[in-house]
């Protein structure tokens, strides 16, 4: 089956410092990625929609400046927690979108938590 | 936009019942309609599918059964072991949606030995 793997599994940093997490399909192509955030004991939430060579769409709320998307190729991802704070510790969570069927693969998480 | 409720939010059972967890969705261009069951600390693992054409998807001990008419859909496990003891979601999308998946607030089950 289509694997999403995400680097790092888990970050600790210091507030005001920016985090990069990794959103990699290892055997398909993905024109699509998703970021995800959930907190504990919730449900997952979409932050953005990230295309391949064009500019990611964010969910209403979510501060484009703060979470910067980037999705170079059609294998990766990226997202950066710029000047992160306490309350963006969070589980981050991306999916993958193959161009045919609409079965979106989803990464294992990463924990982000913020000092 | 989508709006998709999950009840119940916990679920205890005994270990070889059924559980039964029930969704509504209020978008009625929705087409496709996956759960997914979550570990802790990992990500959703895509369980079982159904798409609008179908009214009941079978894959061994789970099954998922779609009223299109009153926008439900149910996920039913039956012989239930405690491997199955997970936080499961339910979730709607559309291709006009451009893929975007709405979650539910997902069912806590618990399978008691």
């Amino acid at each position: 089956g289509a694997v999403v793997s995400q680097h790092p599994s888990r970050v600790i940093c210091k507030s005001g410092t920016s985090v990069k997490i990794e959103c990699r399909s290892l055997d398909f192509q993905a024109t699509t990625m998703f970021w995800y955030r959930q907190f504990p004991k919730q449900s997952l939430m979409l932050m953005a929609t990230s295309n391949e060579g064009s500019k990611a769409t964010y969910e209403q709320g979510v501060e484009k400046d703060k979470f910067l998307i980037n999705h170079a190729s059609l294998t990766l991802s990226t997202l950066t927690v710029a000047s992160a704070h306490p309350e963006d510790s969070s589980f981050y969570i991306c999916s993958a979108l193959p161009g045919g069927p609409r079965e979106q693969y989803f990464g294992p998480g990463t924990r982000l938590t913020v000092t | 936009g989508e709006n998709v409720e999950q009840h119940p939010s916990t679920l205890s059972v005994q270990e070889g019942d059924s559980a039964v967890i029930k969704c509504t969705y209020s978008d009625s261009a929705s087409n496709y309609f996956p759960w997914y069951k979550q570990e802790l600390g990992k990500g959703p693992q895509l369980i079982i599918d159904i798409r609008s054409n179908v009214g009941e998807k079978k894959d061994q001990r789970i099954a998922v059964t779609l009223n299109k008419t009153a926008k439900h859909f149910s996920l039913h496990i039956t012989e239930t072991q405690p491997e199955d003891s997970a936080v499961y979601f339910c979730a709607a999308t559309s291709y006009s949606s451009a893929s975007k998946i709405i979650f539910g607030s997902g069912t806590r089950l618990s399978i008691r030995p």
